[in-house]
């Protein structure tokens, strides 16, 4: 069963706006974990953040965490044509090891 | 340092053909997972290994085998190819459990059973 449900399904911006993408999941996580996958490529890491945690950076990238929305947010500033790619949550059920991954968000940043 | 990588990359196979996908991954990772992804579904696990010798069932097993006889390698067998599962298959890795840790993603297999 799908634990994470990204939104929107689609998202098309020009070079340079910020990009939001929202992920809600049911249940109660230790972690949550967004990644990346280009077209016709594998997933890459992005980041991870901990329930304890309300928010963290990494370059261009600022996620949040509201575990009691039981909501994650991933916004990516001053978007670049390179960051066209689909973009996807990951969740671990607590008391589970494995992650379940949500459906997705397509971006596409133009220039 | 290849990384993760998939074998082979394209497969076409005729209903109630078997084959072997073959997942190898240099990082000394212990926990490696076989993924499956179709259009709109996003990612769902159908079998994963927390170490050498040692395989469970994920999500979508069904149809499915797995082997994981050396620690590096990861195999995913159909005996019996159904249009159900013409999909892209991906493995993966991971030095912890994946809940806390980064899972390192093959390029992927992409399967057509017709």
């Amino acid at each position: 069963s799908q634990q994470g449900e990204e939104d929107p399904q689609a998202l098309s911006i020009q070079e340079g706006e910020n990009a939001t993408m929202n992920c809600s999941y049911k249940t109660s996580i230790n972690n949550l974990q967004w990644y990346r996958q280009n077209s016709g490529r594998g997933l890459v890491h992005l980041i991870l953040i901990r329930s304890n945690e309300r928010e963290k950076h990494s370059g261009r990238l600022r996620v949040t965490l509201d575990t009691s929305k039981k909501s994650s947010s991933l916004l990516i500033t001053a978007s670049r044509a390179a960051d066209t790619a689909s973009y996807f949550c990951a969740t671990d059920e607590s008391g589970y090891s494995t992650l379940t991954f949500g459906k997705g968000t397509m971006l596409l940043v133009s220039p | 340092n290849a990384g993760v990588t998939q074998t082979p990359k394209f497969r076409v196979l005729k209903t109630g053909q078997s084959m072997t996908l073959l997942c190898a991954q240099d990082m000394n990772h212990e926990y490696m997972y076989w993924y499956r992804q179709d259009p709109g579904m996003g990612l769902r696990l159908i079998h994963y290994s927390v170490g050498e010798g040692t395989t469970a069932k994920g999500e979508v097993p069904d149809g499915y085998n797995v082997s994981r006889l050396k620690k590096q390698n990861f195999l995913l067998g159909l005996e019996s190819a159904a249009p159900s599962q013409t999909s892209v298959y991906f493995c993966a890795s991971s030095y912890l459990l994946a809940s806390t840790d980064t899972q390192y993603f093959g390029p992927g297999t992409r399967l057509t059973v017709l």
